[in-house]
């Protein structure tokens, strides 16, 4: 595998459910972020995670609970999701935080929440 | 609140024609990237410009950044149906501990073959 991986690629959920989505990286970098597009809207910045410490949160409700084990793997638990949460959610990944801007990205998991 | 705005938001031109993408803001930005995103897939870096006037050329894709470093264009020459993708411009600042992306609103382009 090489780049940012995602599973699943596509996901349907009812409100009640709870999944998790998984982003792994194999560009050795140090920096994870989760951001999550919807029609019609620029891409949103979720969470930034560095050196697997959280490093940012954009006020995103707490039905999205991020973890991030090591520097290669970062998971997005969902539960009790409203319909208004379907989206594609992205992973991406730089080199570290710090310094740069280049981010690079997973192909996403298209969300349907019913 | 940064914004930026990129024009236009839908393109559909013929294979050969020329076209001329901007990506607009009031912001100055530390760096400006340029990527292209199919259907299904995440977004795909092309370029990244940091020096304010400077252009730089990918095969057929011209990139410029401004000189007070707000905005930039992405100029596609003899464009193919292979261009075919929704481009994002994306401003990059120091924000806190972290560098932080503003994405542009995107612009869809189709080639018809």
């Amino acid at each position: 595998e090489t780049g940012v991986t995602q599973t699943p690629r596509h996901l349907v959920m009812g409100m009640t459910n709870k999944k998790s989505l998984k982003c792994e990286q194999h560009l050795g970098h140090n920096a994870m972020y989760w951001y999550k597009q919807s029609a019609k809207k620029p891409l949103e910045l979720m969470f930034v995670y560095s050196l697997e410490e959280r490093v940012e949160n954009n006020s995103v409700p707490s039905r999205f609970s991020p973890e991030c084990p090591n520097s290669s793997h970062l998971f997005l638990h969902l539960h009790t999701l409203q319909p208004e949460d379907s989206a594609l959610y992205l992973c991406a990944s730089s080199q570290d935080p710090t310094s740069g801007h280049e981010q690079y990205f997973g192909p996403g998991t298209r969300l349907t929440v019913t | 609140t940064q914004l930026l705005e990129q024009s236009p938001q839908f393109l559909s031109i013929q294979e050969g024609e020329n076209l001329t993408v901007y990506c607009n803001s009031s912001s100055v930005f530390s760096s400006l990237q340029w990527y292209r995103q199919e259907p299904g897939e995440g977004p795909v870096l092309l370029v990244t410009v940091v020096t304010g006037g400077e252009v730089k050329k990918l095969k057929r894709l011209t990139f410029q950044f401004g000189d007070a470093r707000k905005d930039s264009s992405l100029h596609i020459t003899a464009a193919q149906p292979g261009d075919t993708g929704l481009y994002l411009c994306a401003g990059g600042y120091y924000g806190g501990a972290t560098n932080k992306l503003i994405f542009g609103t995107g612009t869809l382009l189709a080639v018809q073959p």
